[in-house]
């Protein structure tokens, strides 16, 4: 089966960085999305990594390392409209069924 | 485009009754999926569809029906409704099957159930 864990909370301040971790344990390795939802909102996509590295996207970053099951998000000079849950996903067997951890709720402060 | 479009936005049900929860999508998308989420547990996959005629179970099938007669639509069915049926539902669509970093789902803006 699949197991996707993600820090619960995280606060941060307005400017600063933050980095957003989730580990994950699959059978098949078939790539890993990060997915923003803003409190009472649709999930929208934000990145997908499918090979190690860093995909860099604006102020948004995501990592992956595939020999230890772990990818993180960064966020880098927060803004207020930051604070919102990030999602991260794997594939549960195939490239149809996604799996999505718990989310990490930030909450980004003055 | 109108995406990909939930109705009803809020219901409130009985204990037993049963609903369809609609979802369609106009942008002729292949792949379609039912999530629910639920405080503390994130979104949990609970059919999908890769084409009309085809759909597959999720993680949390169980007390849910789908069908996928068109392109378009992907109800969503409750047969008896339970109180731990409570959530939020989310239906989400992407173009193709095989979900990639250029083929990502699509939310729509979720269907809140109270299961009394």
């Amino acid at each position: 089966g699949q197991n996707i864990d993600q820090p619960t909370e995280m606060t941060a301040t307005e400017g600063a960085i933050v980095q957003i971790n989730c580990t994950y344990q699959t059978s098949g390795f078939n790539g890993l999305f990060w997915y923003q939802q803003h409190a009472g909102e649709a999930p929208t996509f934000l990145s997908y990594n499918v090979l190690d590295g860093l995909e860099e996207k604006g102020r948004f970053s995501s990592f992956l390392s595939r020999s230890k099951g772990y990818s993180y998000l960064l966020l880098k000079e927060l803004q207020m409209k930051d604070s919102a849950s990030y999602l991260c996903a794997v594939f549960s067997g195939g490239y149809n069924k996604l799996i999505f951890g718990a989310g990490t709720r930030l909450a980004v402060h003055p | 485009n109108a995406g990909v479009t939930q109705t009803p936005k809020f219901q409130v049900l009985k204990t037993g009754q049963s609903m369809t929860l609609q979802c369609a999508q106009d942008m002729n998308h292949e792949y379609m999926s039912w999530y629910r989420q639920d405080p503390g547990m994130g979104l949990r996959l609970i059919h999908y569809s890769v084409g009309a005629g085809i759909t597959d179970q999720g993680e949390v099938p169980n007390g849910y029906n789908v069908s996928r007669s068109t392109t378009e639509d992907f109800p969503l069915r409750l047969l008896s409704a339970a109180p731990s049926q409570t959530s939020v539902y989310f239906c989400a669509s992407s173009p193709q099957g095989a979900l990639t970093g250029a083929n990502v789902l699509t939310f729509g803006a979720g269907s809140r159930l109270t299961v009394l």
